[in-house]
């Protein structure tokens, strides 16, 4: 079984500031997707950036970057120059590659994001 | 893009009546809907994987019997909560793969808000 941990149930930045959320996860599986996902007070589930676990460039997009460490079982999340909008809880996920698969999801980490 | 919908998106109900939530794709057929539901402050956990044309794989500890899910159609998952009690009170949220693969087109419906008293 797949398990997705986020070590940091709360963090908090400034305005304009650089932000990293972590991640880790354990699996057997050589062949996977991972993603970050956003969930603001809303609770609409928005898809943030995924990753291919056999690309070994990290994928970005626009301010979000993640850093992906396959030996260690590592995914992290950038997020630059942070915006208000940018708070909301942020969910992990893991995947098995192979046609349509479940998500399992880490705990979360609610992201602050201060005027 | 591609949308999901949910629908009721809040629906408050006495103990012992049972609620159905819908989960239609609503311009691309998807084969395989999931179930999951989130309790206050914590993370989403997967029900069920919704197969069309067949039944339902529940996770361990689901109750089947509780948690009825019918695939029924290309474009639409129904997941009925019967004999509801409070402690079934939950945001339940359905998602939908248009791509089959899983990676490229995931899309999660806008959730239900169940409130049992």
């Amino acid at each position: 079984a797949q398990t997705v941990t986020q070590s940091q149930p709360e963090m908090s930045v400034q305005e304009a500031e650089t932000v990293t959320l972590s991640c880790t996860y354990d699996t057997s599986e050589n062949n996977y997707y991972l993603f970050w996902y956003k969930q603001p007070p809303s609770r609409q589930m928005i898809l943030v950036i995924r990753q291919e676990a056999y690309k070994q460039q990290n994928a970005t997009e626009n301010r979000f970057s993640v850093n992906f460490q396959k030996a260690a079982k590592s995914f992290s999340l950038k997020i630059s120059d942070s915006q208000l909008g940018d708070t909301a809880m942020y969910f992990c996920a893991f995947m098995k590659r192979g046609g349509a698969q479940k998500l399992v999801f880490g705990q979360g980490t609610r992201l602050t994001i201060n005027p | 893009g591609a949308v999901v919908s949910q629908h009721p998106s809040w629906v408050i109900c006495k103990s012992g009546t049972s609620v159905k939530i819908e989960c239609r794709s609503l311009d691309f057929q998807a084969t395989t809907m999931f179930w999951y539901r989130q309790f206050p402050k914590q993370s989403l956990m997967l029900m069920a994987t919704s197969n069309e044309g067949s039944k339902a794989t529940y996770e361990q500890g689901v109750e089947k019997d509780k948690f009825l899910i019918n695939h029924a159609s290309l474009t639409l998952s129904t997941l009925t909560v019967t004999s509801a009690h409070p402690e079934d009170s939950s945001f339940y949220i359905c998602s939908a793969d248009e791509s089959g693969t899983g990676y490229e087109k995931l899309f999660f419906g806008s959730g239900t808000q169940l409130s049992v008293l």
